[in-house]
């Protein structure tokens, strides 16, 4: 089993529509955790530190529950340019500060 | 240069040939990586740098070497390079903090094929 672990999808929405998905992690000392969005053929961007207490940016929600070990990301009124794949990645107290990587979740709104 | 800067953006390289990726960063990050990128495999760590003068490998090393001269830099060499080596090149960069909100930059990537 993967340490980082996403559904990968592909999520079929209608533009407009509300999506979730989810990115579970194994090891309870995770400590950082966060989602990148990636164009194809493109370089990961980070979209969202995930905290403690949720966080959210415009139609973006990020949850963390540590009890369940995953964190979530909520689209609202998704855009056609909200398509693409969506990385989840952690930090460990042990790892030395280094990411590790969910696969991916690849989301496709259609109009 | 804002960020990181990757070079070549593409090379198409015959088999057993040696080649280096250059990386470049101006935002005096500590810390340094090289991945890979291969269709339904996310992204796989080759090698690192905590800080300039160490590195250190990931999950793929083999086939590869890295150095850390200065703060700014991180070439990736492939010595003899073979047809798995084909793939996406990315290099990123942090700050190796705790509590970090930032994550990780990334390079826009180097699309290598091995022939």
């Amino acid at each position: 089993r993967k340490e980082v672990e996403q559904d990968p999808g592909p999520f079929n929405v209608p533009e407009g529509a509300t999506v979730a998905f989810n990115c579970t992690y194994s090891n309870s000392a995770s400590q950082s955790f966060f989602w990148y969005r990636q164009d194809c053929r493109k370089e990961p961007k980070l979209l969202m530190s995930v905290y403690s207490s949720g966080n959210e940016d415009g139609r973006f929600t990020a949850q963390l529950n540590r009890a369940s070990q995953y964190i979530s990301l909520l689209i609202r009124d998704s855009k056609l340019s909200d398509s693409a794949t969506y990385l989840c990645a952690v930090i460990r107290m042990d790892s030395n500060y280094q990411l590790i990587w969910g696969a991916g979740t690849k989301l496709i709104i259609k109009p | 240069i804002a960020g990181i800067t990757q070079a070549p953006t593409s090379q198409i390289l015959a088999a057993g040939r040696r080649m280096t990726l250059r990386c470049t960063q101006d935002m005096r990050h500590n810390a340094m990586y090289w991945y890979r990128q291969d269709l339904g495999l996310g992204l796989r760590l080759i090698h690192y740098s905590n800080t300039a003068g160490t590195t250190g490998k990931g999950e793929v090393p083999d086939g590869y070497s890295v150095s850390r001269a200065n703060t700014d830099d991180f070439p990736l060499t492939l010595a003899s390079a073979v047809p798995s080596q084909t793939s996406v090149y990315f290099c990123a960069s942090s700050v190796n903090r705790d509590r970090n909100p930032y994550g990780y930059t990334f390079g826009s990537g180097t699309r290598l094929t091995v022939v």
